[in-house]
């Protein structure tokens, strides 16, 4: 079993829809976060999470510490918003990232 | 200046062939990774370079080869490949101490092995 899990792996909203990608893992962890990825290749980081919830624009991102689980929300999607997202996750101790598989999201218009 | 620049962009190279990937950051960070990505794949880490220092192999074949000269410039020599290591190439730069959970990835330099 991968230590963090993605789901759904594909995504297919319409414009304007409420998006929620989940996020699970089975380790401790000293922060995780959720990556977007174009097909042009670049990688960013959306939000950096230890706790609690962040907001940046339509971008919600939430995390239960107890739960082992986050999930990341994007309100009145539009196209531009088709990427790949990457929930990626810190051990405890250490400094490597570890990668959920993605989710592969299109908003069609 | 928030950016990690990886040159060239694309890159195709014969299987005998000696070619360089370069990455460069001015972010002050003292830790620089490799990853290698294929497609529809979250990204591997190959190396971890920390204060200049290589910390982490992740047991990656000898025909790549890290090179950290300074604390901003982070290459990855490339000899003898095979076309399986056709692939994304993603550099990333981090903090090290308090804000080590930062991270920064570069566009990534798009390799083809013919």
């Amino acid at each position: 079993k991968n230590e963090v899990e993605q789901s759904p792996q594909n995504l297919t909203a319409q414009e304007g829809e409420f998006i929620t990608i989940n996020c699970s893992y089975s380790v401790g962890i000293s922060a995780l976060h959720w990556l977007q990825q174009h097909p042009g290749g670049g990688i960013v980081s959306l939000f950096m999470l230890s706790s609690g919830k962040k907001k940046h624009g339509r971008l919600i991102a939430t995390i239960n510490i107890q739960e082992k689980h986050s999930s990341l929300h994007i309100t009145a999607s539009h196209p531009r918003d088709s990427a790949v997202y990457i929930c990626a996750v810190y051990r405890e101790y250490g400094n490597k990232l570890v990668f959920g598989a993605g989710t592969i999201l299109r908003v069609k218009s | 200046d928030t950016e990690v620049t990886q040159t060239p962009k694309h890159l195709v190279m014969g299987m005998t062939n000696k070619k360089s990937l370069k990455c460069e950051q001015h972010m002050g960070h003292r830790a620089m990774y490799w990853y290698k990505q294929k497609a529809k794949k979250p990204p591997e880490l190959m190396f971890v370079y920390s204060y200049e220092k290589l910390s982490i192999n992740e047991s990656v074949p000898s025909r790549f080869s890290p090179e950290c000269p300074n604390s901003s410039l982070l290459n990855l020599h490339l000899h003898a490949l095979q076309p399986e290591d056709s692939a994304l190439y993603l550099c990333a730069s981090s903090p090290l101490g308090r804000e080590r959970n930062t991270i920064y990835f570069g566009e990534g330099s798009w390799l083809t092995v013919v």
